[in-house]
């Protein structure tokens, strides 16, 4: 059964830092594209950045030199370490698989951990 | 950055009632067009995905339809676990982008 359990979720002040972490198992998770996807309280989806299974990344603009995907596919393990954090960042964070696989688009998501970036 | 318009916001249908929820692309997608579903407190399911392709376990009433900019998504006949937020995802381009959403209510 395919997993993706997201931790590291946290109350942190506007400029502050904080790193998440995504579990995987139940699949082959270094041959698969893994994705951040956040969603603001009461707002829509909104796809923050992507890793390649060999490490080539993407980024929303609007994290750019702030955020930064990666992977250790010994682990088994996602992460999102997110730098100078804005109010605007605030969200529930997801990580999904894909958005390219044997099943293209996100097929499996994890329940999410809150992000609150507030003074 | 290819913007997508769902149509529309709200849709008020009854159980048993046939759903159509619409996703317009601001310039062509080709297929690579997926829908999800999300209820409150929970994370998105994949419904479907390259436009008309069914994700794994999802039931025969849920069609999707489309191909370049305009895009359907059809409830054949709904059941009451189906009313939530539908959203629609693009991966043509980089960004990837979803539209807003269709929330449909009893």
């Amino acid at each position: 059964e395919v997993q993706l359990v997201e931790s590291g979720g946290d109350l942190v002040q506007p400029g502050g830092s904080l790193r998440l972490t995504c579990a995987a198992s139940g699949f082959t998770f270094s041959t698969c594209w893994m994705t951040w996807v956040r969603q603001a309280p009461g707002k829509g989806l909104e796809w923050v950045a992507s890793m390649k299974e060999d490490g080539g990344e993407k980024y929303v603009d609007s994290v750019k030199g702030r955020f930064t995907i990666s992977r250790d596919n010994a682990q088994n393990s996602l992460y999102l370490q997110m730098n100078s954090l804005r109010v605007e960042d605030t969200a529930v964070y997801y990580c999904a698989r894909g958005p390219f696989g044997v099943v293209n688009d996100f097929d499996y998501w994890g329940q999410g951990t809150l992000v609150t970036v507030s003074s | 950055e290819i913007v997508l318009t769902q149509s529309p916001a709200t849709l008020s249908l009854s159980p048993g009632e046939r759903a159509t929820l619409s996703c317009r692309a601001s310039q062509s997608v080709s297929s690579y067009l997926a829908w999800y579903q999300q209820k409150p407190g929970q994370a998105p399911r994949l419904l479907i995905y390259d436009a008309s392709n069914r994700a794994t376990g999802i039931p025969a009433r849920f069609s999707g339809s489309g191909s370049g900019t305009d895009f359907t998504l059809t409830i054949s006949s709904l059941e009451p676990e189906d009313f939530a937020v539908y959203y629609c995802q693009q991966r043509s381009n980089w960004p990837i982008t979803f539209g807003q959403g269709t929330r449909l209510d009893i």
